[in-house]
């Protein structure tokens, strides 16, 4: 069956823009969560949705946000683009079942560089 | 808090050698441990898994065993091929959660 698929796969942006990123889960899955990862900091966890819902949010600023539609899918945003903010952001989906044991199915990253 | 502590590398092996990657974690209950692998320029994938203490995990020839005692997950692998050559992360998961604690990685390089 058909992976993890993120879009795009690589982008520039400047500071101050905005940026979404889409992810598509694999089907049945209905959990779908966003990492950040970059050289400094390694991998950290953004938020996770739900059957369209926020379940869960990682350690970040506002300016990070997302979405989940009633197909599963998820799109992320980031607003008023910052240098620091240029990382590889990896979006990976679950059944989501909240047992701690659900293994993460994970996409091949949106890599956005921010100049 | 959560936290998880790996093994800092990079690690250079020659083929057919032992691997050992120390993983270490802090966490408030009784976790899940996972490692997995990043492959130049691809996602990352899950090598193996363990739920509860004493479980051991494998995968491809790599194995981890979760000691609650020591609090480690260790990965060994008998003997490393080139095609092992990527990133290695541990993780843990909290009971009740869905989201995973990173440790920082582990790049591997097997040479011919």
């Amino acid at each position: 069956k058909a992976g993890v698929t993120q879009t795009p796969r690589y982008l520039i942006k400047t500071r101050g823009q905005q940026v979404t990123l889409s992810c598509s889960p694999i089907s049945g899955h209905r959990s779908v969560s966003w990492y950040q990862q970059t050289p400094g900091q390694g991998l950290q966890f953004l938020f996770e949705y739900f059957s369209e819902t926020q379940r869960n949010k990682g350690n970040f600023p506002g300016r990070f946000s997302g979405r989940q539609f009633s197909n599963s899918r998820s799109e992320m945003n980031v607003s008023t683009l910052e240098l620091g903010d240029s990382a590889l952001y990896l979006c990976a989906s679950s059944l989501g079942t909240n047992s701690g044991a659900n293994v993460l199915t994970f996409g091949a990253g949106s890599r956005l560089t921010v100049l | 808090g959560d936290s998880v502590t790996q093994m800092e590398g990079p690690v250079t092996l020659s083929e057919e050698a032992f691997l050992t990657i120390n993983c270490t974690y802090t966490a408030t209950g009784y976790p899940s441990l996972f490692w997995y692998v990043q492959y130049p320029g691809e996602g990352l994938q899950l090598l193996l898994k363990a739920t509860k203490a004493d479980d051991k995990g494998s995968n491809k020839g790599f194995e981890a065993t979760y000691r609650k005692e020591t609090t480690s997950f260790h990965l060994e692998k008998g003997s490393v091929q080139v095609s092992d050559s990527a990133v290695y992360f541990c993780a843990l998961s909290e009971a009740g959660a869905n989201n995973l604690f990173f440790g920082t990685g582990t790049r591997l390089t097997v040479i011919p």
